[in-house]
């Protein structure tokens, strides 16, 4: 099983730009979630999937940030535009279901200048 | 609102105990216990239920008083493998027991 895959690992852009990251959850599971880490305010969840549905997105920041998942295998977390003050690492992690454990994927650091 | 842990940070020599605790403000369904090392992801360690169902590492336990909303993680000769950030997540009731809130993470150093 390769786990859940994300990319690009690293990410560094100019703000105002746009930012897309990408996910592929592990096959079978049916849940998907994007976090964001910093020093700051440690592990936030930004939103969640169950069945490719958005579940709950009341951690996302602000209008600037949206999700998709347009099928089971795939997911996009975009910027537009990217602040300085967006400059983290964007987890993505994905489940079977609420009852089980989540796995994280590598991550994503990015850096907006 | 934001689990929390503590202590925040603790050092151990190679062998000894340690617990970490987590409390939570909200009736809680759920809690998952994950360790990050630095510059990696999360990685799974424990996830205990309401009701008592529990999954994790054998070499790991923990428990949940459901009563006081809170979790404590023991961690047993403690090895050097063991050091890294813990953290605990809460997941609230059925509806939304699949949104965890991380708490601000215990700062483990285990040395020889």
């Amino acid at each position: 099983d390769a786990g859940v895959i994300q990319s690009p690992r690293h990410e560094v852009t100019e703000m105002g730009q746009e930012v897309t990251l990408r996910c592929k959850p592990i096959s079978g599971h049916n849940s998907l979630f994007w976090y964001r880490q910093t020093m700051m305010r440690g592990l936030e969840l930004l939103i969640y999937f169950n069945n490719n549905v958005p579940i709950d997105d009341s951690g996302m920041p602000e209008d600037r940030f949206s999700a998709k998942m347009p099928n089971a295998s795939f997911s996009t977390l975009k910027i537009q535009p990217s602040e300085p003050r967006d400059s983290a690492v964007y987890f993505c992690a994905s489940s079977l279901g609420f009852r089980n454990e989540q796995f994280f994927g590598p991550g994503t650091r990015l850096t907006v200048l | 609102q934001q689990p929390v842990q503590s202590p925040q940070a603790v050092i151990l020599r190679e062998g000894e105990d340690a617990v970490i605790n987590c409390s939570s403000s909200k009736a809680l369904y759920s809690v998952h216990w994950y360790r990050q090392k630095h510059g990696e992801a999360p990685v799974f360690l424990m996830i205990l239920l309401k009701g008592g169902e529990q999954k994790g590492h054998d070499k790991i336990s923990a428990s949940f008083n459901e009563k006081k909303q809170q979790s404590s993680l023991y961690l047993t000769a403690s090895q050097l493998s063991y050091s890294g950030t813990y953290f605990c997540g809460t997941g609230g009731g059925t509806g939304t027991a699949s949104k965890l809130t991380f708490g601000t993470g215990t700062r483990l150093q285990v040395t020889l």
